[in-house]
């Protein structure tokens, strides 16, 4: 069946911590993708990577940054945490290909106080 | 990047009532996608729609891809309780490869 994984559902971080998002799929997919989701705004994507070492910005990259050392792993990293970056934050991959189907990770709720 | 205008926010229904929703662009897009998100889970995809004009149904649920391709609507007849959750569209672009856009998501409640 399949799986994507993150490693935290709840995270609570301090302003100007260093925070690191993992998640895990265990499909072989290219494709990852980071989103953040936020009421309203529906979710906006952040970071996508196709390959391993390869990473492409999204629409709102502004304080994040990703690693992708594996295939199955993909890192979200918020080098300073900022209160404006309270938010859900969600995995998901895909298949390489014109493949609709993008499977997502149950998500993790991150404050930052 | 543009987002989908997609209406209503949310909604709050007796069970047994049909509910419609929509998702709007300025753009085309060549595919057009549905996903229902529960609490605490990550969304999961209900219906892909692939030509202008399309209708496709899964259950209880029916999907229309809008003959601009600048639009796509989602009805659920009968509502139940399960079907509580927040609906997103999602438009991809040929060009765009596996990126899609989404709407702002419709919360729907259903009241037993």
């Amino acid at each position: 069946d399949v799986k994507v994984t993150q490693s935290s559902r709840y995270l609570v971080k301090r302003t100007g911590e260093k925070v690191f998002l993992e998640c895990v799929q265990d499909m072989d997919h290219e494709n990852m993708f980071w989103y953040r989701q936020d009421p309203g705004l529906g979710l906006r994507l952040i970071y996508f990577s196709y390959d391993v070492k390869m990473k492409e910005k999204g629409d709102i990259p502004e304080g994040y940054s990703v690693s992708r050392e594996k295939k199955e792993r993909f890192s979200l990293i918020l080098e300073s945490a900022s209160t404006n970056q309270t938010s859900m934050y969600l995995c998901a991959s895909v298949l390489a290909g014109l493949t609709d189907t993008q499977y997502f990770g149950p998500g993790t709720r991150l404050t930052v106080l | 990047g543009q987002q989908l205008n997609q209406s209503p926010q949310s909604m709050f229904i007796q069970e047994g009532e049909d509910v419609s929703m929509n998702c709007t662009s300025s753009s085309i897009f060549n595919t057009w996608l549905w996903y229902k998100q529960e609490p605490g889970e990550g969304p999961v995809l209900l219906i892909a729609l692939y030509k202008a004009g399309e209708l496709t149904s899964n259950g209880r649920l029916t999907a229309q891809f809008g003959i601009t391709r600048k639009d796509s609507f989602l009805n659920i007849s009968a509502s139940i309780p399960s079907d509580v959750g927040i609906y997103f569209c999602a438009g991809r672009r040929d060009n765009a490869g596996n990126m899609l856009t989404f709407g702002g998501g419709t919360r729907l409640m259903v009241k037993p």
